[in-house]
C-alpha cells in the first residue's frame, strides 16, 4: 500500500532552515509529482510547490522562492523539503503530498515545525 | 488570480443532509476535488473529479459541480463527518493546485 512517512517535529531559532523528509513506499517513486503543503496553526492549506523526482524539476509558489528547495534522492525514494531564513510565521504543519493527475491522493502524517526565540 | 470561496462553517443535525460550496469564475469548467480533515490528521481525498468517490468513501458522500459553484453533499450526516473540508482546482496558468479556505462542518 502507498504510505509517505515524513521525518519527526522540529523547533528552530528565527533565521535558521529546516528540512523536512518524506519517504514514499508502495509504489514507483519516480513516476508521481509530489507536492508539499503547509498549514499554520488553526489556518487552511497552503501549497508550496512540487518537485517531479523522474527529471528533479521543481516549481515553487511564488511566495516562497528564494527560501525553498525541494530535492529528492531516489536511492531511498525519498524527497526533501528544506527551508530557510525561518520566521516565526513559518511555524506550521508540513505535509508532502503525491500528485496524482492534478489531484493530491495520498499524503504524509506531517511535520510539526516550530519557530521560536 | 483564481480564487475558491468556501463558507467558513456549517452546522448540520445528525441524520441530515450537509452542502458545502466552493465558488470560482466558471468554476463549472474545472476538476474539483475534495478533502476532508479531521483535528491533528492529516487531509483525505474524499471527492475527486467533481462526483468520484475514492475506494473506501461512504456513498453518503457526492459531488458536483455546474457554473460558479462545486458543491459537496453529505447525506444522513453522522458524528464521524465534522472535519474541516477542502475544495481543491488545479490553477492551470500557473501549473499548481490551489484550495479553497476550507469549511468547518459542525454536526449539532
Amino acid at each position: 500500500q502507498v504510505q509517505l512517512v515524513q521525518s519527526g517535529a522540529e523547533v528552530k531559532k528565527p533565521g535558521a532552515s529546516v528540512k523536512v523528509s518524506c519517504k514514499a513506499s508502495g509504489y514507483a517513486f519516480n513516476g508521481y509529482y509530489m507536492h508539499w503543503v503547509r498549514q499554520a496553526p488553526g489556518q487552511g492549506l497552503e501549497w508550496m510547490g512540487w518537485i517531479n523526482p523522474n527529471s528533479d524539476d521543481t516549481k515553487y509558489a511564488q511566495r516562497f522562492q528564494g527560501r525553498v528547495t525541494m530535492t529528492r534522492d531516489t536511492s531511498i525514494s525519498t524527497v526533501y523539503m528544506e527551508l530557510s531564513r525561518l520566521r516565526s510565521d513559518d511555524t506550521a504543519v508540513y505535509y508532502c503530498a503525491r500528485d496524482l493527475n492534478q489531484l493530491a491522493d495520498y499524503w504524509g502524517q506531517g511535520t510539526l515545525v516550530t519557530v521560536s526565540s | 488570480s483564481y480564487v475558491l470561496t468556501q463558507p467558513p462553517s456549517v452546522s448540520v443535525a445528525p441524520g441530515k443532509t450537509a452542502r458545502i460550496t466552493c465558488g470560482g469564475n466558471n468554476i463549472g469548467s474545472k476538476s474539483v476535488h475534495w478533502y476532508q480533515q479531521k483535528p491533528g490528521q492529516a487531509p483525505v481525498l474524499v471527492i475527486y473529479y467533481d462526483s468520484d468517490r475514492p475506494s473506501g468513501i461512504p456513498e453518503r458522500f457526492s459531488g458536483s459541480n455546474s457554473g460558479n459553484t462545486a458543491t459537496l453533499t453529505i447525506s444522513r450526516v453522522e458524528a464521524g463527518d465534522e472535519a474541516d473540508y477542502y475544495c481543491q482546482v488545479w490553477d492551470s496558468v500557473s501549473d499548481h493546485p490551489l484550495f479553497g479556505g476550507g469549511t468547518k462542518l459542525t454536526v449539532l
